[in-house]
């Protein structure tokens, strides 16, 4: 699977939208990336995946560049219970070993 | 809620003494995965399942086996426990056939080796 990067921390006003970046150059043309977020020790929670368009759901958009290198999640209106560690994922089939990082931890601000 | 009770949840033990950890599913789905979490590490894939008696290895498997017996219940043994083994562990579901897709977790096992 291909390796991710993703800043170690961000923050963010409430109300305003979390953009939460991912490189992943090395991802090949199977790989698709995901998205899942762990709010303190609770287990990880699935937000969003995509292979090459951008996706949306109740959650939160993901925004693939064209050239599929790096990754955008947005959720749109932060709120306090936004705050966790935000993992981005590259997962190729058949592979069913989903590698997390160390994620990025965000923290939303009154 | 994706029907994954993980127990126990809290459990403190000491060296050399065997521990095993059950996840249980309600839903009937083929693939199940054991994580472990550790600060600076992630998560990372200790063993998963495919179905019933077939199960595989993953990035860290050494020192835990499993066993799969039923459909729904997927077992965590650590034969013989050591303090790094101190952690908390995940366990997965998929809820595709083939195991793609995304992933739901339990609520997490918390192991205190001492």
């Amino acid at each position: 699977d291909a390796k991710t990067t993703q800043p170690p921390s961000m923050d963010c006003a409430e109300g305003r939208a979390a953009n939460l970046p991912c490189n992943h150059s090395t991802i090949s043309g199977n790989e698709y990336v995901y998205w899942y977020r762990q709010i303190h020790s609770q287990g990880p929670q699935y937000i969003i995946h995509g292979l090459k368009n951008n996706e949306t759901n109740e959650m939160a958009s993901l925004i693939i560049t064209e050239d599929r290198k790096s990754s955008t999640l947005i959720l749109p209106h932060a709120t306090l219970r936004d705050t966790a560690v935000y993992y981005c994922i590259v997962r190729g089939l058949p592979n069913n070993d989903m590698r997390f990082g160390a994620g990025t931890r965000l923290t939303v601000k009154p | 809620d994706a029907g994954i009770t993980q127990s126990p949840r809290h459990k403190v033990t000491e060296t050399g003494t065997p521990v095993t950890l059950r996840c249980h599913q309600t839903e009937n789905h083929r693939y199940m995965y054991w994580y472990r979490q550790d600060p600076g590490h992630g998560l990372r894939l200790i063993h998963y399942s495919y179905g019933v008696k077939d199960t595989d290895k993953g990035e860290v498997s050494d020192g835990y086996s499993v066993s799969r017996s039923k459909t729904e219940d997927f077992l965590l043994t650590l034969e013989s426990a050591t303090s790094s083994q101190t952690s908390v562990y995940f366990c997965a579901i998929s809820r595709t056939e083939q195991g793609t897709g995304e992933l739901f977790f339990g609520e997490g096992s918390r192991l205190t080796v001492l």
